[in-house]
């Protein structure tokens, strides 16, 4: 088992544009949230994923949107693009039927913007 | 708003010391408190769970509900101890509601 997966592991963008990170969970998981980690800062929560549907959303603009597959695997994607948002994003996947609070994590995409 | 303070953004103690790494929070009700870790180019791993009470790789941690603490702690470090520790804290039952992670604390164990 590979464990949570994502792609691309980098990625530079310009201000404006738009974005999208992918995310595959560890094999039996069905629930993947997502979190933005800035330099020297704690992983900050975005939003979580079940069932295909948003559950639950951190204090992130609209500009954030993310989308599960049936198969599990997750998308974030962000549209006009800040400075600001230059960071490490983190995909973590759990089983909620076990414990959505045991998260695995990927090894990020660190995203940056000029 | 909840919230996770981790006062030490280093800390470097010499092998076979005790090691104890701060943790206070707020919240409002009676959360989940956990410990994770991100060794030196691995990924960020749950180390502890105060529901579970249980000691991994020697650390413990208390939830101290009078001081909203949860500092861990590990009677004699070793230097593979040295890692990223961050402290994180959910509200209770089965939402959806995330974790709040503190800025965290690396940890150095010198020989």
């Amino acid at each position: 088992d590979a464990g949570v997966t994502q792609s691309p592991t980098h990625l530079i963008k310009t201000r404006g544009q738009q974005v999208t990170l992918r995310c595959s969970p560890k094999s039996g998981h069905d629930t993947v949230s997502w979190y933005q980690q800035a330099l020297g800062q704690g992983p900050q929560f975005i939003f979580q994923y079940y069932e295909e549907e948003e559950r639950q959303r951190g204090n992130f603009p609209d500009r954030f949107s993310g989308h599960q597959f049936p198969n599990y695997s997750s998308e974030l994607n962000v549209n006009a693009l800040l400075l600001g948002d230059s960071a490490l994003y983190l995909c973590a996947s759990s089983d909620k039927r076990v414990n959505w609070k045991k998260l695995f994590f990927g090894s990020g995409t660190q995203l940056s913007v000029l | 708003a909840q919230r996770v303070t981790q006062p030490e953004k280093l800390l470097s103690v010499f092998k076979g010391a005790p090691v104890e790494l701060k943790c206070n929070y707020s919240y409002s009700g009676s959360p989940e408190l956990f410990w994770y870790v991100q060794y030196s180019r691995q990924r960020l791993q749950l180390l502890l769970r105060h529901i579970s009470r249980e000691s991994i790789k020697g650390f413990t941690a208390d939830l101290n509900k009078g001081e909203t603490s949860f500092h861990l702690k590990k009677p004699f470090a070793q230097e593979e101890d040295s890692a990223m520790y961050y402290c994180a804290l959910s509200g209770p039952g089965g939402g959806a509601d995330g974790l709040t992670f503190g800025k965290g604390t690396h940890l150095i164990i010198q020989p």
